[in-house]
């Protein structure tokens, strides 16, 4: 089955632990992506990749690091996590050209 | 930049009515557009999709139309049904020099009750 996946789908984490949010897609898709979903912001993308070895920022990439080391993984990591950093998060991917599949979210929370 | 305004929500409807809601973008170039839906606890679904002018997209009795000359692409709906209620996301997507940049709508929340 063609699917994004997600890990974890939840998470409660402290202020300065570091984490990281797996993203793995069975598509063979170059172009990867990491939203944060807010309630009335919408969808804002974090960082973006184009394909291996290449990523971009978004619109809100301060406190998020990505690394594409292979073609079908794209992980999120937070070095020191904040509480503003408490959000619904989604990965997503595509083809060079096409629509976005997305990930099940996962939902974090910083203490 | 890119952007995507859509009309605020929450849209409360009863079942069997007429939905609308409304999507306008500002974007440089032809930009492809979506409508996604975002059922409760689940990550977003393409609904439908038009990559050019006057292209309707169409899926499930949705309907959306690119319009260029006004910018937008309205998602509508002739008769609504309880397991319609979700999130309802519009987007871009552009094509540059160094890739594809995707831009969301805010997303409308739609309750259709019984």
């Amino acid at each position: 089955e063609a699917q994004v996946t997600q890990n974890p789908r939840y998470l409660i984490t402290v202020t300065g632990k570091k984490l990281t949010v797996t993203c793995s897609q069975n598509m063979n898709h170059e172009y990867m992506s990491w939203y944060r979903q807010d309630p009335g912001l919408g969808l804002r993308q974090i960082y973006y990749s184009m394909n291996v070895e290449v990523t971009d920022k978004g619109d809100v990439p301060e406190g998020y690091k990505v690394s594409r080391k292979e073609k079908r993984n794209f992980p999120l990591i937070l070095e020191s996590p904040s509480p503003n950093q408490t959000s619904l998060y989604f990965c997503a991917s595509s083809l060079s050209v096409g629509e976005q599949f997305f990930g099940p979210g996962t939902r974090l929370t910083v203490l | 930049g890119n952007s995507v305004t859509q009309m605020e929500g929450p849209v409360t409807l009863s079942e069997e009515a007429f939905l609308t809601i409304n999507c306008t973008y500002t974007a440089t170039g032809y930009p492809s557009l979506f409508w996604y839906v975002q059922y409760p606890g689940e990550g977003l679904q393409l609904l439908l999709k038009a990559t050019k002018a006057d292209d309707k997209g169409s899926n499930k009795g949705f309907e959306a139309t690119y319009r260029k000359e006004t910018t937008s692409f309205h998602l509508e709906k002739g008769s609504v049904q309880v397991s319609d209620s979700a999130v309802y996301f519009c987007a871009l997507r552009t094509r540059g020099n160094y890739g594809q940049n995707f831009v969301f709508g805010p997303g409308t929340r739609l309750s259709v009750l019984p």
